[in-house]
């Protein structure tokens, strides 16, 4: 099976700018989960959608939504970009549940914002 | 708020020896744990996982340990390789099957040859 793929891989915008970042999950899997990655923080969690329904949240402003669709493919759209989001944006996908294999991810996302 | 812990933002161990890696957590509602293992410029790759009703889990070279009451897992990798070299992420969630998982800052495990 083929991995998840996350489209672009690097991505270089200014602030103000909205960016769209995309995610092709394992095919089969439902789930589909975001996190954003940053040197201080770690992973944190965004979203999860589930059958094109967000099922799980994070704690991050409004401006991070993100949409999926029937075919489980999911996009993650940043509004009015500031500097803090530079980070790398990781999509995972799962079957539904963790079970015991965990989410499988992909490559990420390398967002810059001047 | 940290609410998973990983406090050696590094490590060195020696082929062949014994790498451990700890994890504690303060959120007494996490009943799922994983450790992630990730190598640069690609995403976090599953490990092992353990749920709150067991206090050990074995996949080969890899266990992982879990105390309850000190709210405390760790990581053991017997015998270490120099592929094993990379950073090592915990992860923690609410409800065994729940997709949000709260992850630690990562420990970078570097296997001296």
């Amino acid at each position: 099976k083929a991995g998840v793929t996350q489209t672009p891989r690097y991505l270089i915008k200014t602030r103000g700018q909205q960016v769209t970042l995309s995610c092709s999950p394992i095919s089969g899997h439902r789930s589909v989960s975001w996190y954003q990655q940053t040197p201080g923080q770690g992973l944190q969690f965004l979203f999860e959608y589930f059958s094109e329904t967000q099922r799980n949240k994070g704690n991050f402003p409004g401006r991070f939504s993100g949409r999926q669709f029937s075919n489980s493919r999911s996009e993650m759209n940043v509004s009015t970009l500031e500097l803090g989001d530079s980070a790398l944006y990781l999509c995972a996908s799962s079957l539904d549940g963790l079970m015991e294999v965990g989410q499988f991810f992909g490559p990420g996302t390398r967002l810059t914002v001047l | 708020d940290q609410q998973v812990k990983q406090n050696s933002p590094s490590l060195s161990v020696q082929e062949g020896r014994i790498s451990i890696l700890n994890c504690d957590y303060t959120n007494s509602m996490f009943d799922y744990f994983l450790w992630y293992k990730k190598y640069p410029a690609e995403g976090p790759t599953f490990l092992i996982s353990i749920s709150s009703i067991k206090d050990k889990n074995e996949d080969g070279r890899f266990t992982v340990f879990l105390n309850k009451s000190a709210k405390h897992l760790s990581l053991h990798i017997v015998p270490s390789q120099p592929g094993d070299s990379a950073v090592y992420f915990c992860a923690a969630s609410a409800d065994f099957g729940n997709e949000k998982l709260t992850f630690g800052t990562g420990t970078r495990l570097t296997i001296i040859p």
